[in-house]
Formats: structure tokens, C-alpha cells, sequence
């Protein structure tokens, strides 16, 4: 069983619409990671996140706790946002991270 | 933040040789984590690289296969040793923001195995 899962696999959307990834994870966490990973293999980090909710420009990235879950949404969603979004925790206990397999998002024009 | 310039970006390979990686950081960081990203799946901990001790390594990865240089707080190296085709994969460096908790990675090192 992996200790992150991210649902949908894949996700092929138009252009202005609203995208939600989901993310559950099974152990204790001391943060949850968004990352934006573009096609040439680099990864950005997009949120870092413990409780509630937060906001940068179109991306609102949320987490339950108590639920174990977490989603980020796109607003308006762009071409350019076309990528594959990955969730990861840090437990709250040793230095490994866990990663979920990614969520591949297109978006057309 | 952490600015991580990892190289090179991409390479092809023989069978048997070797090829080493290199990430530098533009702060001084305690660990540095390096990945590797099959096709299709998420990454997975090669190894933890500390500065004046010996790397950790994570089940199924070697220091014979994978050994690693971490000469001080801002570079690391990652040798993939007498490569396969199943060695062809993204491998990424990344560090932990010391304050922030944050992730910052390389860009990646696309590596195809002949």
C-alpha cells in the first residue's frame, strides 16, 4: 500500500475550466507538499501546507487533517498550467518524504 | 529558498559505463536528498547525502551502484555505476528549506541507457 495516494491519474481539461487533485495519505504528517513537475523533469514546489487552506493566484491548495486529505484546485485553468502535479508528505517522525504518482494535467486551448 | 542547479540536464549512455551527477546549492544545507523517477511513477529515495559522514541509503539501493560525493554543505555528486537500461530514469537532488520546511529540487537529470 503506498503511503500517498493521488486521484485522478490523469486529467484532460479545456481551457477556463475549474480542476481539483486530490490527495490521501496514511501516516502522520508534519506537512503536506504540492508539487508542479514540467516536462523536462524539473519539480516546483507550489504549497507547503499543515492545516486549512492557502492561495496563490489561481491555485487554492486545501487539507483535512483529521480526514487525511488534501486537494488543490485550479481556477480558470490555462494551457500553460499543463503538468504533472504531485503530492508529498513529510511524516512526523524520520527525514523520508513520500510522494504520490502524480496527477498528469492537460489542459486545451 | 533554495536555488539547486543540477547537471546535466539530460544524457545518453552505454551500457556498462558510468555517469555522475552533480547539484549545487546556493545555501549551505544539512541534507541533501537525491531521487530517482521511473517512467510512470513517483520518485523514490536513492539516499541521503550528509556532509562529513557517509551517506544513508534506502532499501535497494547501493553504495556500489550509487556512490555519492558530499564534499560540503552546497554540492553533492550521484555516480550511476555500470549502467542498464533499467537505470535510464529522471534522478533528482532536492534539499529541505531549513526554516521554511519547503522543498527545493534540481532540475532533473534525464537519464537514457543504450
Amino acid at each position: 500500500k503506498n503511503e500517498v495516494e493521488q486521484s485522478p491519474q490523469n486529467l484532460t481539461a479545456q481551457e477556463g475550466e475549474f480542476i481539483t487533485i486530490n490527495c490521501s495519505y496514511s501516516v502522520g504528517i508534519s506537512a503536506l507538499h504540492w508539487l508542479q513537475q514540467h516536462p523536462g523533469g524539473g519539480i516546483v514546489s507550489l504549497f507547503m501546507l499543515s492545516s486549512g487552506k492557502k492561495k496563490h493566484g489561481r491555485l487554492i491548495a486545501t487539507i483535512n487533517i483529521q480526514e487525511k486529505h488534501s486537494s488543490l484546485h485550479i481556477t480558470a485553468s490555462h494551457p500553460r498550467d499543463s503538468a504533472v502535479y504531485i503530492c508529498a508528505v513529510g511524516p512526523n517522525t524520520g527525514n523520508q518524504f513520500y510522494f504520490g504518482t502524480g496527477t498528469s494535467l492537460t489542459v486545451i486551448p | 529558498s533554495a536555488v539547486i542547479s543540477q547537471k546535466p540536464s539530460r544524457d545518453i549512455c552505454q551500457r556498462g559505463t558510468s555517469l555522475t551527477i552533480q547539484c549545487q546549492v546556493d545555501s549551505q544545507v544539512t541534507m541533501m536528498f537525491w531521487y530517482r523517477q521511473q517512467p510512470g511513477q513517483s520518485l523514490t529515495l536513492i539516499a541521503t547525502a550528509n556532509q562529513g559522514s557517509e551517506a544513508t541509503y534506502e532499501s535497494g539501493f547501493v553504495i556500489d551502484k550509487f556512490p555519492i560525493s558530499r564534499p560540503n554543505l552546497t554540492f553533492s555528486t550521484l555516480t550511476v555505476s555500470n549502467m542498464s537500461p533499467e537505470d535510464s530514469s529522471i534522478y533528482l537532488c532536492s534539499v529541505e528549506g531549513l526554516w521554511s520546511g519547503e522543498l527545493f529540487f534540481g532540475e532533473g537529470s534525464r537519464l537514457t541507457v543504450l
